[in-house]
């Protein structure tokens, strides 16, 4: 069995700080990782996504992967109120062409962001 | 524009009468999948296809039904819903081929309450 672990929080923040979420995972095959924000009752839309060890930066947001740690993290700076949400971790294997390919989600964090 | 559409989006219904959630993406993706999400535990996938005519169970697949007669549709029946399969259900795809993935585009979600 898979296993994904992320705090679930809620991890609160004042409007203008740096939020990190974390999360871990089991599986050594995992290639990609996938970070989705998911509003409370709204389904999960992609935000980030990083393949190779180190930092990747998009706008507010930086993922940090460490494949031997077998780790990966989501800051984001000058966190805003519509930051708040659940953040979800998705590390992803290479289909093999064959067998089973189950995806496997982490519960989530939810990050509240205090104006 | 690309998206997953799933019906109905809200359904109440009672115990023992079969029910379809309907899926379909306009993306020409392999891969599609069904998840259930429930308070504290997450999204948990109850089955997926890698294409027509393929599918395969996922973490919690008892009382559901899925098919994939086409590539674009991948429905979700339920033959005799009991309430605890009252959850809040989406239906999401991917662009997955053997040696590589991509992030899951989700559907806006169905919530399902059995009574």
């Amino acid at each position: 069995q898979k296993e994904v672990e992320q705090n679930s929080g809620p991890l609160s923040v004042p409007e203008g700080a740096i939020a990190s979420l974390n999360c871990t995972y089991s599986d050594r095959g995992s290639q990609s990782f996938f970070w989705y924000r998911q509003y409370s009752g709204k389904s999960p839309e992609l935000i980030m996504s990083i393949y190779s060890n180190g930092d990747k930066e998009d706008g507010r947001f930086t993922a940090q992967l460490n494949k031997a740690s077998q780790y990966v993290s989501l800051l984001i700076r000058d966190s805003q109120p519509s930051d708040s949400a659940t953040y979800l971790c998705a590390p992803t294997g290479l289909y093999s062409g064959a067998g089973s390919y189950q995806l496997t989600f982490g519960k989530g964090t939810k990050l509240s962001v205090i104006p | 524009e690309a998206q997953v559409t799933q019906n109905p989006r809200y359904l109440i219904t009672v115990t023992g009468k079969k029910l379809t959630v309907t899926c379909s993406q306009n993306m020409n993706h392999e891969y599609m999948s069904w998840y259930r999400q429930d308070p504290g535990l997450g999204l948990r996938q109850i089955y997926y296809s890698m294409n027509v005519e393929v599918t395969d169970k996922g973490d919690v697949p008892e009382g559901y039904k899925v098919s994939r007669k086409e590539k674009r549709n991948f429905p979700l029946i339920l033959e005799s819903p009991s309430p605890n399969q009252t959850s809040l259900y989406f239906c999401a795809s991917s662009l997955t081929r053997t040696g590589s993935n991509q992030p899951q585009h989700f559907g806006d979600g169905t919530r399902l309450s059995i009574l």
